[in-house]
């Protein structure tokens, strides 16, 4: 059974477009995350949810816009698609962190998103 | 927010030990050091986390020195599909994005 799972692996489309990348977690974990890994394999932190409300919002483009629907799920929202945006999306959960020491994060396979 | 600095990357052979360091020379009190593994087109995977001295599981050691400025990942006997970049990072989930600052990663190359 897949822990933290996305869809679509792929994503193709042209500058101007919206499109959405879903991600849902079968950990019962309170927690999730989007980051993006650009070309040159940097990871950053774009978002983070706990129990529904946002909790981290980095210093994104507010054409990106975080959804969750419930704690299982943490959806991604993009719009007006730019070229730079290329990169591959990786959704993560983990348990509560509130004042708790343990760091492990579960991430999902990553969803490529190639914007032409 | 702690800085860690890698080795961009490490070569070794099969059933060496590899030992990668990081060094984060402003960490706090209450951070803990955790290391992740990537394997290219896939996602990170937890590796291991300790405070202070030395923590051991079954697929690594990490050795922390008294002053924690610095911290060492430690493979034993790698294999090829050890091959992968290993991230060192910094903090504490509880408090913030602390822990989630991915530095760039030592990409390990493992020869047979």
């Amino acid at each position: 059974d897949t822990a933290v799972s996305q869809t679509p692996k792929y994503l193709v489309t042209q500058m101007g477009n919206d499109k959405s990348i879903k991600c849902e977690q079968n950990l019962g974990h309170d927690t999730m995350y989007w980051y993006k890994q650009d070309s040159k394999k940097f990871l950053k932190i774009m978002f983070s949810y706990n129990n529904k409300e946002l909790i981290i919002n980095e210093t994104v483009p507010n054409r990106f816009s975080p959804k969750s629907p419930d704690k299982a799920h943490l959806n991604l929202h993009i719009n007006s698609l730019e070229l730079g945006d290329s990169a591959v999306y990786f959704c993560a959960s983990s348990q509560d962190q509130r004042g708790s020491s343990y760091n492990e994060q579960f991430f999902g396979p990553g969803t490529r998103l190639t914007v032409l | 927010l702690a800085k860690t600095t890698q080795p961009i990357s490490m070569d070794s052979y099969e059933g060496q030990e590899v030992n990668i360091t990081c060094s984060h020379n402003n960490i706090a009190t209450n951070d803990y050091i955790t290391w992740y593994q990537q394997f290219p087109s896939q996602g990170p995977r937890f590796i291991i986390q300790g405070y202070k001295t030395k923590v051991t599981n079954e697929v690594a050691s990490l050795f922390i020195p008294a002053d924690r400025k610095s911290s060492t990942l430690s493979l034993p006997r790698v294999s090829l599909s050890d091959t992968a970049v290993y991230y060192c990072l910094v903090g504490m989930l509880g408090t913030g994005r602390r822990a989630l600052t991915f530095g760039s990663g030592t990409r390990l190359q493992v020869q047979p």
